[in-house]
């Protein structure tokens, strides 16, 4: 079975902070997935990753950046969190075109 | 025209009767398609994929795919209240096989 885990589930931060947000993945997938998940919007892709210190935008990736060091572990990084980046983000992970497997999830609020 | 279009709901289905959730899509050259299942708070989870025109059933579930006219469909017979969440349809991108385009989900309410 696959498995992806993201280190928290729920997360409170404050302005300006930078935050971390780890993902790791089981299953030697080549390609991973970072999205945020707000009501009414749909899951909205902020970076993915298609190998190790590769890397490319997704469609919302402005105040976001990301890490793939090792091809199991992908990290999105909120270089000074606002409070509009409260919401829920979702890592995903795939081999080549096939489904995508998520992680659980991780709640995040920036106060 | 976007990508992907669903039904947003909410979609209200009686106990035990057939929950029929449709998407269209744009991309002629799409050749898979997947539907997750997202409950509330929840992460989504894939539960079937197709990859030809026709039908292929999995337990209570049934995807339709109709290439021609670029319209999946996902059909869940005898219909049960844990069947309550947000459907969402998706398929590879055409700019990257890598992404995954989904629609925005269709909201399904099963009635006791």
């Amino acid at each position: 079975d696959v498995k992806v885990t993201q280190s928290s589930r729920y997360l409170v931060k404050r302005t300006g902070e930078k935050v971390f947000l780890e993902c790791v993945q089981d299953m030697d997938h080549e390609n991973m997935f970072w999205y945020r998940q707000d009501p009414g919007l749909g899951l909205r892709l902020i970076y993915f990753s298609y190998d190790v210190k590769m890397k490319e935008k997704g469609d919302i990736p402005e105040g976001y950046s990301v890490s793939r060091e090792k091809k199991e572990r992908f990290s999105l990084i909120l270089e000074s969190a606002s409070t509009n980046q409260t919401s829920m983000y979702l890592c995903a992970s795939s081999p080549g075109n096939q489904p995508q497997h998520f992680g659980d999830g991780t709640r995040l609020s920036i106060l | 025209q976007k990508e992907v279009e669903q039904n947003s709901g909410p979609l209200s289905v009686p106990e035990g009767a057939i929950a029929s959730l449709n998407c269209t899509y744009s991309d002629r050259g799409s050749q898979s398609f997947f539907w997750y299942r997202q409950y509330s708070g929840k992460s989504p989870e894939l539960i079937m994929f197709i990859y030809s025109n026709g039908d292929k059933e999995d337990g209570r579930f049934t995807a339709q795919l109709n290439k021609a006219s670029q319209y999946v469909s996902l059909l869940i017979r005898d219909s049960q209240p844990s069947d309550s969440a947000t459907y969402l349809c998706a398929f590879p991108g055409y700019s990257s096989a890598s992404k995954i385009i989904f629609g925005s989900g269709t909201r399904l309410s099963i009635r006791p």
